[in-house]
């Protein structure tokens, strides 16, 4: 079952704005995960957040959560061409489930 | 370099005929995940195995089936009984630790 939600399901914008993805979930986790999938390729681990902390950068990444509305968001800053993508959410329940894929944000960054 | 590959990367297949795919890691971690993905959508989880000789079904199971004889190979064998095989598959692994997945770069079925 699918846990996630992200919004929107795709974003345009220029090269050197930011972007910003939103994901919402349904029960407790233990931790919220973002990755990326370029193109007809496997996806990548970016950025681990978990559920006692708000906050955490990577680079130009900037990932949020806010346990008590169920959401987490992930911003791009300074948009590269190179960013263009698909972004998932994944809830990590914790215990012996596994990991959840919401459906993911597909960005487009236009040169 | 350490990773997981998945092959073939591209399959054709007849209504009827079994297939399977494979995936090799050496990244000597426990756990692997198979995941089918269709157009526009997000994973959804066919089947785990967290140690050798044991794997659970996921939420899609119906129609595939796996081996876990060695820690290092995890292959998926969609059969004729999968009414709608055509999507692209991913195979991934984690070691011990946080639950962070490591993917190879996956195989896209397509049913003639």
């Amino acid at each position: 079952s699918q846990q996630g939600e992200e919004d929107p399901q795709a974003l345009s914008i220029q090269e050197g704005e930011n972007a910003t993805m939103n994901c919402s979930y349904k029960t407790s986790i233990n931790n919220l995960q973002w990755y990326r999938q370029n193109s007809g390729r496997g996806l990548v681990h970016l950025i681990l957040i978990r559920s006692n902390e708000r906050e955490k950068h990577s680079g130009r990444l900037r990932v949020t959560l806010d346990t008590s509305k169920k959401s987490s968001s992930l911003l791009i800053t300074a948009s590269r061409a190179a960013d263009t993508a698909s972004y998932f959410c994944a809830t990590d329940p914790g215990g012996a489930q596994k990991l959840v894929f919401g459906q993911g944000t597909r960005l487009t960054i236009n040169p | 370099d350490g990773g997981i590959t998945q092959s073939p990367k591209y399959l054709f297949r007849k209504e009827g005929q079994n297939v399977t795919l494979s995936c090799e890691q050496n990244l000597n971690h426990d756990a692997m995940y198979w995941y089918r993905q269709d157009p526009g959508q997000g994973l959804r989880l066919i089947y785990y195995s967290q140690i050798v000789n044991d794997f659970q079904k996921g939420d899609i199971a119906e129609g595939y089936s796996v081996s876990r004889e060695k820690k290092e190979s995890f292959p998926l064998t969609v059969t004729s009984a999968q009414k709608n095989p055509t999507a692209f598959y991913l195979c991934a692994s984690t070691g011990s630790g946080a639950n962070v997945l490591t993917f190879g770069a996956g195989s896209r079925l397509t049913v003639l």
